[in-house]
């Protein structure tokens, strides 16, 4: 089956310890993207990456580190994460034809306190 | 990044057509006019995408004048189950940095009524 997986879908971690968010997809996209959803701000996005080894910010990268070094795979980095990072994490992947839009992963919910 | 408005919300009643409407004055020749929906706590689904004219597909239709300025999501006959966030966006035009970079902005909560 044709998606994006996320891990893990809910995480309680502590101020500055670092982790890692993983996305991985299995449709052989070109494009994928880390976004993030608080109450009343909407989506906004916080990487992508065009291919393996290109990325570049979105709207909201303080913070954040992403990485593309195989095209399934783009993880998402908090090396020391603050309360102000807590929230709905998704990651979503596109090939090269536009058709069919981006595919969403399931999400994470990412909580720091 | 073409920056695009819609209401914050919407309400309509089971059966009706429901049309929301996205202004986006800033979009750029090569950009093309997205539409995604969300359900609570779950990733945005696409639904419709367009260049010009009308779009048509077994869910929605979109409808894009001539100026590209606006844009509007049809969605015949609501139930219960479309009750969602509707977002529109415009981008990806084809070449160049654009490419990848979307903004979804905070979208339409559409309510759907029995």
């Amino acid at each position: 089956e044709a998606q994006v997986t996320q891990n893990p879908r809910y995480l309680i971690t502590v101020t500055g310890k670092k982790l890692t968010v993983t996305c991985s997809q299995n449709m052989n996209h070109e494009y994928m993207s880390w976004y993030r959803q608080d109450p009343g701000l909407g989506l906004r996005q916080i990487y992508y990456s065009m291919n393996v080894e290109v990325t570049d910010k979105g709207d909201v990268p303080e913070g954040y580190k992403v990485s593309r070094k195989e095209k399934r795979n783009f993880p998402l980095i908090l090396e020391s994460p603050s309360p102000n990072q807590t929230s709905l994490y998704f990651c979503a992947s596109r090939g090269q034809g536009r058709d069919y839009g981006y595919t969403f992963g399931s999400g994470t919910r990412l909580t720091v306190v | 990044l073409a920056k695009t408005t819609q209401p914050i919300s919407m309400d309509s009643y089971e059966g009706q057509e429901v049309n929301i409407t996205c202004s986006h004055n800033n979009i750029a020749t090569n950009d093309y006019i997205t539409w995604y929906q969300q359900f609570p706590s779950q990733g945005p689904r696409f639904i419709i995408q367009g260049y010009k004219t009308k779009v048509t597909n077994e869910v929605a239709s979109l409808f894009i004048p001539a100026d590209r300025k606006s844009s509007t999501l049809s969605l015949p006959r609501v139930s219960l189950s479309d009750t969602a966030v509707y977002y529109c966006l415009v981008g990806e035009g084809g070449r160049g940095s654009t490419l990848g970079r979307l903004y979804f902005g905070r979208g339409t909560q559409l309510t759907v009524w029995p």
